[in-house]
């Protein structure tokens, strides 16, 4: 079993419906962060959490630190929100700190 | 436009070849991290440098090695490069006092 798992691993809506995906984590952390990746492979840092919820435009990331869960919420999606969205958990070890992904899930937005 | 850059943004190579690759990070970033990414999966912490010191690093064979300059750009070197080796690898910067962070394009290995 993956120390983190998203879910679902694809998923597909119509312009306007509203996104939630999923990230379940076994390990403690010191923070989570949701991360997009367009095709040709460029990341983008959505948002870093360690408590609590951040909304950032239509983008919202809660996080249950008690549950080890967290969700990134799209509201009135668009076209342009196609991409997959990674969930990674900063884990503190004994050589620093090491980042652990999700596999990341696919989003489609058709208009 | 994170500011990122990396170098080259696509490369082959063949098995048992050496390769470096190389990342810019922004003025002030004194963290960097690499990731490799198989074709979709996702990325898979290699290790991180802070101010040019190893502080991490994930499950990787010691012929990943890795430096940071003064300046705080890094180079990811690998040895003996086998097929498997074949993936994206991105690097990330981060601030001090902050954990956001801020990736590159990433480089596209190929090993034949």
């Amino acid at each position: 079993k993956n120390e983190v798992e998203q879910s679902p691993q694809n998923l597909t809506a119509q312009e306007g419906e509203f996104i939630t995906i999923n990230c379940s984590y076994s390990v403690g952390i010191s923070a989570l962060h949701w991360l997009q990746q367009h095709p040709g492979g460029g990341i983008v840092s959505l948002f870093m959490l360690s408590s609590g919820k951040k909304k950032h435009g239509r983008l919202i990331a809660t996080i249950n630190i008690q549950e080890k869960h967290s969700s990134l919420h799209i509201t009135a999606s668009h076209p342009r929100d196609s991409a997959v969205y990674i969930c990674a958990v900063s884990v503190p070890n004994q050589a620093g700190t090491a980042l652990i992904f999700g596999k990341g899930t696919t989003l489609s937005v058709s208009s | 436009e994170t500011g990122v850059t990396q170098s080259p943004t696509h490369l082959i190579k063949t098995r048992g070849q050496q390769v470096t690759l190389r990342c810019s990070s922004q003025s002030g970033h004194n963290t960097v991290s690499w990731y490799q990414q198989a074709l979709g999966q996702g990325p898979q912490f290699i290790f991180q440098y802070y101010r040019e010191e190893e502080n991490g690093r994930g499950n990787f064979p010691p012929r990943f090695s890795g430096l940071q300059f003064p300046n705080y750009s890094s180079e990811l070197n690998v040895n003996a490069l086998e097929l498997d080796d074949s993936a994206l690898y991105l690097c990330a910067s981060r601030p001090p006092n902050t954990g956001e962070l801020f990736f590159g394009e990433g480089s596209r290995l190929t090993v034949l």
